[in-house]
Protein backbone atom coordinates (compact mmCIF):
# COMPACT_ATOMS: atom_id res chain seq x y z
CA UNK A 1 0.00 0.00 0.00
CA UNK A 2 1.06 3.62 -1.08
CA UNK A 3 1.30 5.82 2.60
CA UNK A 4 0.68 9.23 2.39
CA UNK A 5 2.39 11.30 5.09
CA UNK A 6 1.37 15.20 5.56
CA UNK A 7 2.90 17.98 7.56
CA UNK A 8 2.31 19.60 9.36
CA UNK A 9 -0.98 18.01 10.96
CA UNK A 10 -1.96 21.06 12.32
CA UNK A 11 -1.01 24.70 11.67
CA UNK A 12 -2.36 28.18 12.88
CA UNK A 13 -2.65 30.97 10.79
CA UNK A 14 -4.23 34.43 10.08
CA UNK A 15 -6.46 36.24 7.64
CA UNK A 16 -4.13 37.31 4.81
CA UNK A 17 -1.32 34.90 5.00
CA UNK A 18 0.23 32.21 3.35
CA UNK A 19 0.59 28.98 4.27
CA UNK A 20 1.64 25.70 2.66
CA UNK A 21 0.90 22.00 3.40
CA UNK A 22 3.21 19.00 2.57
CA UNK A 23 2.43 15.54 1.30
CA UNK A 24 4.84 12.81 1.12
CA UNK A 25 4.11 9.82 -0.83
CA UNK A 26 5.89 6.43 0.04
CA UNK A 27 6.83 6.02 -3.63
CA UNK A 28 6.17 7.56 -6.67
CA UNK A 29 3.30 8.31 -7.84
CA UNK A 30 3.91 10.52 -10.47
CA UNK A 31 0.40 13.27 -10.44
CA UNK A 32 -2.29 10.98 -9.44
CA UNK A 33 -2.23 13.22 -6.20
CA UNK A 34 -5.33 15.29 -5.42
CA UNK A 35 -6.48 17.76 -2.47
CA UNK A 36 -9.45 18.17 -0.33
CA UNK A 37 -10.89 20.72 1.86
CA UNK A 38 -13.19 19.28 4.48
CA UNK A 39 -15.09 21.06 7.09
CA UNK A 40 -16.95 19.52 10.27
CA UNK A 41 -19.61 17.59 9.85
CA UNK A 42 -19.38 17.75 5.86
CA UNK A 43 -18.05 15.92 2.97
CA UNK A 44 -15.17 16.55 1.50
CA UNK A 45 -14.76 19.12 -1.52
CA UNK A 46 -12.17 18.72 -4.15
CA UNK A 47 -9.93 21.40 -4.58
CA UNK A 48 -6.77 20.36 -6.52
CA UNK A 49 -6.52 17.57 -8.74
CA UNK A 50 -3.55 15.72 -10.82
CA UNK A 51 -0.91 17.66 -7.91
CA UNK A 52 -1.76 21.19 -9.69
CA UNK A 53 -4.77 21.73 -11.55
CA UNK A 54 -7.45 23.62 -9.76
CA UNK A 55 -10.96 21.64 -9.60
CA UNK A 56 -13.90 24.32 -10.91
CA UNK A 57 -15.57 26.48 -8.33
CA UNK A 58 -11.84 26.01 -6.19
CA UNK A 59 -10.60 29.96 -5.60
CA UNK A 60 -7.50 30.62 -7.50
CA UNK A 61 -5.83 31.26 -4.44
CA UNK A 62 -5.44 27.55 -3.99
CA UNK A 63 -2.83 26.27 -6.18
CA UNK A 64 -0.35 22.64 -5.57
CA UNK A 65 2.91 21.53 -7.24
CA UNK A 66 4.73 18.41 -7.30
CA UNK A 67 5.55 14.91 -9.21
CA UNK A 68 6.78 11.54 -7.55
CA UNK A 69 6.90 11.76 -4.10
CA UNK A 70 6.44 15.01 -3.28
CA UNK A 71 3.48 17.40 -3.48
CA UNK A 72 2.69 20.58 -1.88
CA UNK A 73 -0.70 22.66 -1.28
CA UNK A 74 -0.68 26.46 -1.00
CA UNK A 75 -2.91 28.69 0.33
CA UNK A 76 -2.54 32.79 -1.13
CA UNK A 77 -3.99 35.56 1.44
CA UNK A 78 -5.96 33.02 3.87
CA UNK A 79 -9.71 33.55 3.93
CA UNK A 80 -12.02 32.77 7.11
CA UNK A 81 -13.70 30.75 5.41
CA UNK A 82 -10.45 28.67 4.55
CA UNK A 83 -9.93 27.25 7.84
CA UNK A 84 -10.42 23.56 7.95
CA UNK A 85 -8.55 20.40 7.67
CA UNK A 86 -7.21 19.72 4.48
CA UNK A 87 -5.96 15.80 2.95
CA UNK A 88 -4.42 14.89 0.25
CA UNK A 89 -5.09 11.79 -1.73
CA UNK A 90 -3.12 9.52 -4.02
CA UNK A 91 -4.62 7.48 -6.83
CA UNK A 92 -1.87 5.73 -8.14
CA UNK A 93 -3.23 2.51 -7.70
CA UNK A 94 -5.42 0.70 -5.00
CA UNK A 95 -5.83 1.17 -2.06
CA UNK A 96 -6.75 4.54 -2.46
CA UNK A 97 -5.24 6.18 0.54
CA UNK A 98 -5.16 9.59 2.02
CA UNK A 99 -2.99 11.95 4.43
CA UNK A 100 -3.89 11.82 8.00
CA UNK A 101 -5.11 15.34 7.66
CA UNK A 102 -3.96 19.19 8.14
CA UNK A 103 -6.05 21.02 10.44
CA UNK A 104 -6.02 24.70 9.65
CA UNK A 105 -6.62 26.71 12.55
CA UNK A 106 -7.24 30.97 13.46
CA UNK B 1 -27.86 18.63 -10.45
CA UNK B 2 -25.30 16.07 -9.77
CA UNK B 3 -26.40 14.39 -6.26
CA UNK B 4 -25.35 11.31 -4.03
CA UNK B 5 -28.06 10.57 -1.01
CA UNK B 6 -27.04 7.83 1.26
CA UNK B 7 -29.34 6.17 3.66
CA UNK B 8 -29.49 3.26 5.84
CA UNK B 9 -26.79 3.64 8.69
CA UNK B 10 -27.95 3.39 12.24
CA UNK B 11 -27.39 2.17 15.62
CA UNK B 12 -26.25 -1.65 15.39
CA UNK B 13 -24.79 -4.20 17.92
CA UNK B 14 -21.22 -5.91 17.64
CA UNK B 15 -21.56 -8.99 15.13
CA UNK B 16 -24.78 -7.07 13.65
CA UNK B 17 -25.13 -5.91 10.07
CA UNK B 18 -26.56 -3.04 8.06
CA UNK B 19 -27.35 -2.41 4.63
CA UNK B 20 -26.58 1.04 3.36
CA UNK B 21 -27.45 2.71 -0.06
CA UNK B 22 -26.55 5.46 -1.99
CA UNK B 23 -28.67 6.98 -5.00
CA UNK B 24 -27.45 8.80 -7.48
CA UNK B 25 -29.06 11.20 -9.65
CA UNK B 26 -27.77 14.08 -12.50
CA UNK B 27 -25.16 11.93 -14.32
CA UNK B 28 -25.28 8.74 -16.44
CA UNK B 29 -24.74 6.34 -13.32
CA UNK B 30 -23.73 3.40 -15.11
CA UNK B 31 -21.00 5.15 -17.10
CA UNK B 32 -18.78 5.76 -13.62
CA UNK B 33 -16.69 3.78 -10.66
CA UNK B 34 -18.33 3.93 -7.17
CA UNK B 35 -16.63 3.74 -3.84
CA UNK B 36 -17.27 3.85 -0.08
CA UNK B 37 -14.91 5.95 1.79
CA UNK B 38 -15.63 6.41 5.76
CA UNK B 39 -14.64 8.27 8.35
CA UNK B 40 -14.42 7.48 12.41
CA UNK B 41 -15.14 9.84 14.40
CA UNK B 42 -12.49 12.57 15.31
CA UNK B 43 -10.05 10.86 12.72
CA UNK B 44 -9.14 10.70 8.80
CA UNK B 45 -10.92 9.09 5.83
CA UNK B 46 -10.67 5.46 4.82
CA UNK B 47 -11.30 3.86 1.59
CA UNK B 48 -13.56 0.98 1.86
CA UNK B 49 -14.61 -0.68 -1.18
CA UNK B 50 -15.14 0.09 -5.15
CA UNK B 51 -16.87 -0.99 -7.57
CA UNK B 52 -16.62 -0.85 -11.80
CA UNK B 53 -18.86 1.21 -13.80
CA UNK B 54 -20.44 -1.84 -14.68
CA UNK B 55 -20.55 -4.00 -11.59
CA UNK B 56 -18.01 -6.55 -12.77
CA UNK B 57 -14.75 -5.88 -10.36
CA UNK B 58 -15.35 -4.74 -6.62
CA UNK B 59 -11.90 -3.62 -4.87
CA UNK B 60 -11.97 -3.84 -0.85
CA UNK B 61 -9.86 -2.48 2.01
CA UNK B 62 -7.86 -5.67 4.19
CA UNK B 63 -10.09 -3.99 6.88
CA UNK B 64 -13.35 -4.76 5.95
CA UNK B 65 -12.65 -7.68 3.44
CA UNK B 66 -14.54 -10.88 3.80
CA UNK B 67 -17.12 -8.55 5.76
CA UNK B 68 -18.10 -5.76 3.32
CA UNK B 69 -19.79 -6.08 -0.08
CA UNK B 70 -20.33 -3.27 -2.55
CA UNK B 71 -23.05 -4.01 -4.96
CA UNK B 72 -24.66 -1.72 -7.31
CA UNK B 73 -28.31 -1.68 -9.60
CA UNK B 74 -28.02 0.15 -12.93
CA UNK B 75 -31.76 -0.02 -12.82
CA UNK B 76 -32.27 1.83 -9.49
CA UNK B 77 -28.84 4.22 -9.98
CA UNK B 78 -28.40 2.72 -6.18
CA UNK B 79 -24.94 1.74 -4.69
CA UNK B 80 -25.67 -0.71 -2.30
CA UNK B 81 -23.02 -1.54 0.59
CA UNK B 82 -23.67 -4.80 2.84
CA UNK B 83 -22.05 -4.79 6.07
CA UNK B 84 -21.64 -8.07 7.87
CA UNK B 85 -19.92 -8.80 11.63
CA UNK B 86 -19.69 -5.26 12.51
CA UNK B 87 -17.07 -3.97 14.81
CA UNK B 88 -16.54 -1.07 17.20
CA UNK B 89 -14.16 0.05 15.13
CA UNK B 90 -16.66 0.47 11.77
CA UNK B 91 -18.18 2.87 13.72
CA UNK B 92 -18.13 6.32 11.41
CA UNK B 93 -19.22 8.31 8.68
CA UNK B 94 -20.07 6.20 5.01
CA UNK B 95 -19.66 8.65 2.29
CA UNK B 96 -20.23 7.13 -0.89
CA UNK B 97 -18.64 9.14 -3.88
CA UNK B 98 -18.52 9.28 -7.23
CA UNK B 99 -15.05 7.59 -9.09
CA UNK B 100 -12.16 6.84 -11.48
CA UNK B 101 -9.94 3.25 -11.05
CA UNK B 102 -6.49 4.24 -10.24
CA UNK B 103 -4.46 5.07 -11.70
CA UNK B 104 -6.37 8.64 -13.10
CA UNK B 105 -5.49 11.89 -12.72
CA UNK B 106 -9.05 12.47 -11.54
CA UNK B 107 -9.92 13.61 -7.90
CA UNK B 108 -12.98 12.76 -6.34
CA UNK B 109 -15.65 15.33 -7.48
CA UNK B 110 -18.96 14.22 -6.39
CA UNK B 111 -19.53 12.77 -2.79
CA UNK B 112 -22.43 12.32 -0.66
CA UNK B 113 -23.11 13.97 2.76
CA UNK B 114 -23.08 10.60 4.51
CA UNK B 115 -24.64 8.08 7.06
CA UNK B 116 -23.55 7.62 10.18
CA UNK B 117 -22.83 3.79 11.28
CA UNK B 118 -22.14 3.70 15.14
CA UNK B 119 -21.42 -0.10 16.36
CA UNK B 120 -22.08 -0.39 20.19
CA UNK B 121 -23.45 -3.19 22.53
Amino acid sequence: DIQMTQSPTSLSASVGDTVTIACRASQAISNYLHWYQQKSGKAPKLLIYAASKLQSGAPSRFSGSGSGTTFTLTISSLQPDDFATYYCQQSDSLPITFGQGTRLEI
Amino acid sequence: QVQLVESGGGVVQPGRSLSLSCVASGFTFSHYSMQWVRQAPGKGLEWVASISHDGKREFYAESVKGRFSISRDASRNTLHLQTNSLRVEDTAVYFCARHTMPPTVDGVDVWGRGTTVIVSS
